[in-house]
């Protein structure tokens, strides 16, 4: 069966620090990957997805970036965290192709200080 | 650019009843399908229902359904003898079937089951 982790699960990081926040798929190959960010207990926005290693869309211009190394493995990055860089942040997977829902890690609390 | 709309923030029924959270869509494409997903307090996101669009039955879950108006671009869920557990923000979710597999998500609805 598939799995996805994400982790850690709760980060405090002061501002103007690196962040590195990963998420790897097990169980499936070629699927696609997202980042979403939850701010205040709202919306979900989509900020990066994948359909392919190398291959990331970005949908909200920011202070983040996104790399897919490998098949399986999707990671969201910045080089200077800024407090509005806050919030919950979401991985999930679908398959390839479409036509199935997406399957979410537990999240990251990020709280930038 | 397909964009998801919930009209309703917040909401509280009592429990046992039927509620009925909202939700519109706006694309350009035939194919696509759509999904309510649950949030409970855990935040761990949990699949509630999916509507292909090129069905016209609407999908149902045990207490749950789905009013789909295609036309309409109308995707409502229903949610029948409401329990407490059932307490939860509530996000409809679009996805195309093209090429970038996109799933955009609403802003969500908070559910209130009260006892």
């Amino acid at each position: 069966s598939q799995t996805i982790h994400q982790w850690p699960a709760t980060l405090v990081q002061p501002v103007g620090s690196p962040l590195s926040l990963e998420c790897t798929v097990e169980g499936t190959s070629n699927p696609n990957l997202y980042w979403y960010r939850q701010a205040a207990g709202r919306g979900l926005q989509l900020l990066f997805y994948s359909v392919g290693i190398g291959q990331i869309s970005s949908e909200v211009p920011q202070n983040l970036s996104a790399s897919r190394p490998q098949d399986r493995q999707f990671i969201l990055s910045s080089k200077k965290l800024l407090l509005s860089d806050s919030g919950f942040y979401l991985c999930a997977w679908s398959l390839a192709g479409g036509g199935t829902e997406a399957f979410f890690g537990q999240g990251t609390r990020l709280t930038v200080v | 650019a397909q964009t998801v709309t919930q009209s309703q923030p917040e909401m509280s029924v009592q429990e046992a009843e039927t509620v009925t959270l909202s939700c519109t869509y706006d694309t350009s494409e035939n194919n696509y399908y759509l999904f309510w997903y649950k949030q409970p307090p855990s935040r761990q996101m949990i699949l509630v229902i999916r509507q292909e669009a090129y069905k016209q039955q609407n999908a149902t879950e045990n207490r749950f359904s789905v009013n789909f108006q295609k036309a309409a671009k109308s995707f409502s869920l229903k949610i029948s003898d409401s329990q407490l557990g059932d307490t939860a923000m509530y996000f409809c979710a679009f996805l195309t079937l093209n090429r970038d597999d996109k799933i955009i998500f609403g802003k969500g609805t908070r559910l209130h089951i009260l006892p």
